[in-house]
């Protein structure tokens, strides 16, 4: 499969920017995304980017994505202590069928 | 909005033993997967479904079956469990193969004794 890093976990203060970083190794990849896993349930879309673009902002939330360097960030502004949860990044060449996750970053935030 | 729904929650199995897990959508989705979730692993992929009556293996389907007898269910069979298959397991589903959304239940978690 595919090879898809990030760290394993984050820490930052409630009210300051949380940026959590991705790596992959596949250049055709069309669709880029983030998914958000709270304790005890599944993983939920949060966003997701085309290959062909270098940002999307989605309220708190601002997706870079390096294509040459094969880069994947989110930030979320303005953390809350809600935001607490593993973030995981995905690529998918041909969509649904196809996506490879990395293994996940733990995000905690300090009230 | 029930979404993708899996049962159980949590089960307990004693080695050799079979089990099934139930996943079922009700977005009228074409395409059904399955992934195991393992410490330090992120998601693999152990069975899909592109349609009703067809099935294709992922990147880690040994020990594992499944079936898609209709749209709507895709259950997932351990035939003999075994230790290495203790996973917080996932069902999964789409529009279709390629729509690039991709929608996930709460999972079952499980444990092989």
């Amino acid at each position: 499969g595919e090879d898809v890093e990030q760290s394993l976990f984050l820490s930052v203060r409630e009210g300051d920017s949380s940026v959590i970083n991705c790596t992959y190794t596949d250049s055709s990849s069309t669709y880029l995304y983030w998914y958000k896993q709270e304790p005890g349930a599944g993983l939920q879309l949060l966003t997701y980017i085309f290959s062909n673009m270098d940002m999307k902002q989605d309220q708190r939330l601002t997706v870079l994505l390096n294509k040459k360097d094969k880069h994947l960030s989110l930030r979320i502004a303005d953390t809350q202590t809600g935001d607490s949860a593993i973030y995981f990044c995905a690529e998918s060449i041909t969509g649904a069928n196809n996506l490879f996750f990395g293994t996940g970053t733990r995000l905690t935030v300090i009230p | 909005n029930a979404g993708v729904t899996q049962t159980p929650k949590f089960q307990v199995l004693k080695t050799g033993q079979s089990m099934t897990l139930q996943c079922a959508q009700d977005m009228n989705h074409e395409y059904m997967s399955w992934y195991r979730q393992d410490p330090g692993m992120g998601l693999r992929l152990i069975h899909y479904s592109v349609g009703a009556g067809i099935t294709d293996q992922g990147e880690v389907p040994n020990g594992y079956n499944v079936s898609r007898s209709t749209t709507e269910d895709f259950p997932l069979r351990l035939l003999s469990a075994a230790p290495s298959q203790t996973s917080v397991y996932f069902c999964a589903s789409s529009q279709t193969a390629t729509n690039e959304k991709l929608f996930f239940g709460s999972g079952t978690q499980l444990s092989v004794l």
